[in-house]
């Protein structure tokens, strides 16, 4: 059974403010690692699918980060807007190519 | 706007009886996929089709039957379900594995 551990569990921050949640994973067997964002009465949207070690990426204001040695990323939010609260989902794609672990997630919640 | 279509929206059913969750999506996607989310739980994996091809089984029990009649569309068939069934069931595509995944809104499912 993988687990993929996600922190801080929530969190709250003033709009204009930047902000980092941590995803960690079990660094063996690794295909992909997901991010999704999820915002209350809507569906998980994909953020990011990345697969190389030393990755970035970047959507706007937010980017992430890939270590696939030490078994992390990092999902980075510039000048959060209160638009920005959602939970944040990362998953491992690992062992198989269709099948996602998901961590429980980090909800955030941006105060204007 | 996801493109995966959900019905129905809510469901709330008798432990004997039989009802179907539907999953539709018109974006060409060649996998589609059924998760489970239960309350302080991760989203879980249940099951994956690719090109109507079982893939993936979960380990979920024989109570929940999924069908794939063509890459298009989903079902989940439910019988004899217990209380602790009661969550949200999500149905996702994706082009094919290891790819982002779209989501639908859901299916709020509660037994009484």
């Amino acid at each position: 059974i993988l687990n993929v551990e996600q922190s801080p569990q929530s969190l709250h921050v003033q709009e204009g403010d930047s902000t980092n949640f941590t995803c960690s994973f079990p660094s063996s067997n690794f295909y992909a690692l997901h991010w999704y964002r999820w915002e209350t009465a809507k569906s998980p949207e994909a953020l990011f699918v990345m697969t190389l070690n030393g990755d970035e990426k970047k959507k706007g204001r937010i980017s992430a980060t890939l270590n696939t040695k030490e078994g992390y990323s990092y999902l980075y939010i510039k000048g959060s807007q209160p638009e920005d609260s959602a939970t944040y989902l990362c998953a491992l794609c690992g062992g198989s190519n269709y099948k996602l672990t998901f961590g429980k997630g980090t909800l955030l919640t941006v105060n204007p | 706007e996801t493109g995966v279509t959900q019905t129905p929206r809510h469901l709330v059913m008798g432990m004997t009886n039989k009802k179907s969750l539907k999953c539709e999506q018109h974006l060409g996607h060649n996998a589609m996929y059924w998760y489970k989310q239960s309350a302080k739980k991760p989203l879980e994996l249940m099951f994956v089709y690719s090109l109507e091809e079982r893939v993936e089984n979960n380990s979920v029990p024989s109570r929940f039957s999924p069908e794939c009649p063509n890459s298009s569309h989903l079902f989940l068939h439910l019988h004899t379900l217990q209380p602790e069934d009661s969550a949200l069931y999500l149905c996702a595509s994706s082009l094919q594995g290891g790819q982002p995944q779209h989501f639908g809104d859901g299916t709020r499912l509660s037994i009484l």
